[in-house]
């Protein structure tokens, strides 16, 4: 099955750039997906990317995808300390439902 | 602003209590989801509903038990838990459960711990 693997922690200053790298194993997965998750809050989607495109953007958020690496990342331009959260990136199996990586946590620090 | 809505959003039971989680979407979904999110290991589905019919099911005990009984609502019904059943319990809807640009859209989760 799918297998989608992120780094845990990430801690970048404000004002700089963020970026979260995520790879996945089932060449076949036709939609990516990043989702948000603030402190006690359930998951937000923020961005998806087709997998024929290679790059999204979308205001701050630009979203890359490597399909011969099976290899996506977003890019925060501009980090707040508000985009500190978890960042999970899926992966659809096209079995109805999504395979998530561990989710990286993103600390912004002032 | 989400359009789930979990209730609890905390509970804590004992391994011989039995109760319910619930879900409850007010978007016009016809698609409902539980996940399990444990601090050790990701997101893991564990039931999809289509039209109030469970379309997956992935491997979970019998102790755990989901009902459908129309398409804005989607309980969990739990019974005889273990403690390393305690986790965050999401619900998610989407449109019509087919995958792809269907966009799932996620509840705060009911936090349980079992003891």
């Amino acid at each position: 099955g799918e297998d989608v693997e992120q780094s845990l922690f990430l801690s970048v200053r404000e004002g700089d750039s963020s970026v979260i790298n995520c790879t996945y194993t089932d060449s076949s997965s036709t939609y990516l997906y990043w989702y948000k998750q603030e402190p006690g809050a359930g998951l937000q989607l923020l961005t998806y990317i087709f997998s024929n495109m290679d790059m999204k953007q979308d205001q701050r958020l630009t979203v890359l995808l490597n399909k011969k690496d099976k290899h996506l990342s977003l890019r925060i331009a501009d980090t707040q300390t508000g985009d500190s959260a978890i960042y999970f990136c899926a992966a659809d199996t096209g079995r109805r439902a999504l395979t998530f990586g561990s989710g990286t946590r993103l600390q912004v620090q002032p | 602003e989400t359009g789930v809505t979990q209730t609890p959003r905390h509970l804590v039971m004992g391994m011989t209590n039995k109760k319910s989680l619930k879900c409850e979407q007010h978007l016009g979904h016809n698609a409902m989801y539980w996940y399990k999110q444990s601090a050790k290991k990701p997101l893991e589905l564990m039931f999809v509903y289509s039209l109030e019919e469970r379309v997956e099911n992935n491997s979970v005990p019998s102790r755990f038990s989901p009902e459908c009984p129309n398409s804005s609502h989607l309980f969990l019904h739990l019974h005889t838990l273990q403690p390393e059943d305690s986790a965050l319990y999401l619900c998610a809807s989407s449109q019509d459960g087919t995958g792809g640009t269907d966009t799932q859209y996620f509840g705060p989760g009911t936090r349980l711990t079992v003891l």
